[in-house]
């Protein structure tokens, strides 16, 4: 079955701190896969995306995502991270055989302090 | 422009009522839809897909039941509302394929 798991639940970092939040996922054929973000009081929208190529993907204020397949991984990086960066982080799968089907992580929360 | 109306924003319902959640996407055809709903450190739980009218996947047996009346109108209803109900349920849409999904504002439901 088709999963997503993202191991860091709540991250707390000062600002200009390096952030590296996990995520893994379970499925067996070609994924496209996503980095969504939610600021406090706004709707989800999309940090970043992987559908094929280079598996290291650059995304907007400074994100970036690493596919390593070998590892069903898809990591999402910042090397600096600033105060307007605290919001709730989810990665999502969507798989080749269950189009339509567009799973979510438990979702990351990251606090960001001054 | 593509954008996605979903209403109310709000709603308290007492238990047993029924409910109806409505969702509707602009600028687009054939677009697949998303209901899901959205719980403290449980992330987003997908609850029901469709990649076309008359055509509802459910992934959690529960309270609840879509449909897809139009090509770009997506249903969430309950006969009779629990208290676990309670939550913020979310719609989206996509272009189809393996895109990227958009999202609307999302409605806080209030089971009383």
């Amino acid at each position: 079955a088709q999963s997503v798991s993202q191991h860091n639940h709540h991250v707390i970092l000062s600002e200009a701190a390096s952030l590296e939040l996990g995520c893994n996922y379970s499925y067996g054929g070609t994924v496209n896969l996503f980095w969504y973000v939610q600021y406090p009081g706004q709707h989800l929208q999309l940090l970043l995306k992987y559908f094929s190529g280079d598996p290291l993907v650059k995304g907007i204020k400074g994100f970036e995502a690493e596919f390593i397949k070998s590892k069903f991984s898809f990591n999402l990086r910042k090397p600096s991270v600033q105060w307007s960066d605290t919001a709730e982080y989810f990665c999502a799968v969507h798989g080749s055989s269950n189009t339509g089907k567009l799973i979510f992580g438990q979702g990351t929360t990251l606090q960001v302090k001054p | 422009s593509q954008t996605i109306h979903q209403w109310p924003a709000t709603l308290v319902q007492p238990v047993g009522s029924p409910l109806s959640l409505e969702c509707t996407v602009e600028g687009t055809s054939n677009p697949n839809l998303y209901w899901y709903r959205q719980a403290a450190g449980r992330g987003l739980q997908l609850l029901f897909y469709s990649v076309g009218i008359g055509q509802i996947s459910s992934e959690v047996p529960q309270n609840l039941s879509a449909s897809r009346p139009q090509d770009r109108q997506f249903i969430l209803s309950s006969k009779k509302l629990l208290l676990s109900d309670s939550g913020f349920y979310l719609c989206a849409w996509s272009p189809g394929g393996l895109s990227e999904a958009f999202f609307g504002q999302g409605t806080r439901l209030t089971v009383v």
